[in-house]
């Protein structure tokens, strides 16, 4: 088991630009996290999906913000327009109902 | 409202040193408490979880109902334990998990 999946690792992108953030979860889980770590600041809870479903959004940003985990294929969150304020480390997790395991995270640079 | 509060960002301590990580919480039922640890250049992971009363790598975690508390211990630190330290709360049935804001453990040889 590869275990929790991300790519990119790093990704720059322009002011105004659309960001694409994959996570592959562990084999057999149906549980997808999305966190944002902000420089100097912990974890913050964004949204929580299982397969076609968003079953929490509460952390979400109204605006430009999305996220979907399709019955095949990875689980996306993408942002439209990207400003610099969305600079951050964007991790996943994945569980299959309880602990929840961390992928390495993707750290987006908005210029 | 669920608040995960870690009043230290960093902690530094001498090998052999104990070491005391504070956590304090805030829910109005029954949380999960857990600790997990990110080391440099790796991924976040679980250390512990107080429903499992389990010691991992020497550190232990009492949940404190009455002081709101989830301190993590260790007698004597080690220079690998120098990392990032997470403490983390969920309420009961599915919750999403609050983390707070990590401390900082650097063990000094």
């Amino acid at each position: 088991n590869a275990g929790v999946m991300q790519n990119p690792r790093h990704l720059v992108r322009r002011r105004g630009q659309e960001a694409r953030l994959r996570c592959s979860p562990m084999k057999g889980h149906s549980h997808v996290y999305w966190y944002r770590q902000l420089p100097e600041e912990g974890l913050k809870f964004m949204v929580y999906l299982q397969k076609e479903n968003i079953i929490d959004e509460s952390g979400m940003p109204k605006e430009r913000f999305s996220a979907e985990f399709p019955k095949e294929g990875p689980s996306i969150l993408r942002i439209q327009q990207v400003v610099r304020g969305d600079s951050a480390a964007y991790f996943c997790a994945s569980s299959a109902g309880t602990d929840e395991f961390f992928g390495p995270g993707t750290r987006l640079t908005v210029l | 409202a669920q608040r995960v509060t870690q009043p230290e960002k960093l902690l530094s301590v001498f090998k052999g040193a104990p070491v005391e990580l504070k956590c304090n919480y805030s829910y109005s039922g029954s949380p999960e408490l857990f600790w997990y640890v990110q080391y440099s250049r790796q991924r976040l992971q679980l250390l512990l979880r107080h429903i499992s009363r389990e010691s991992i790598k020497g550190f232990t975690a009492d949940l404190n109902k009455g002081e709101t508390s989830f301190h993590l211990k260790k007698p004597f630190a080690q220079e690998e334990d120098s990392a990032m330290y997470y403490c983390a709360l969920r309420g009961g049935g599915y919750q999403k998990v609050t983390f707070g804001t990590g401390t900082k453990l650097q063990v000094i040889p």
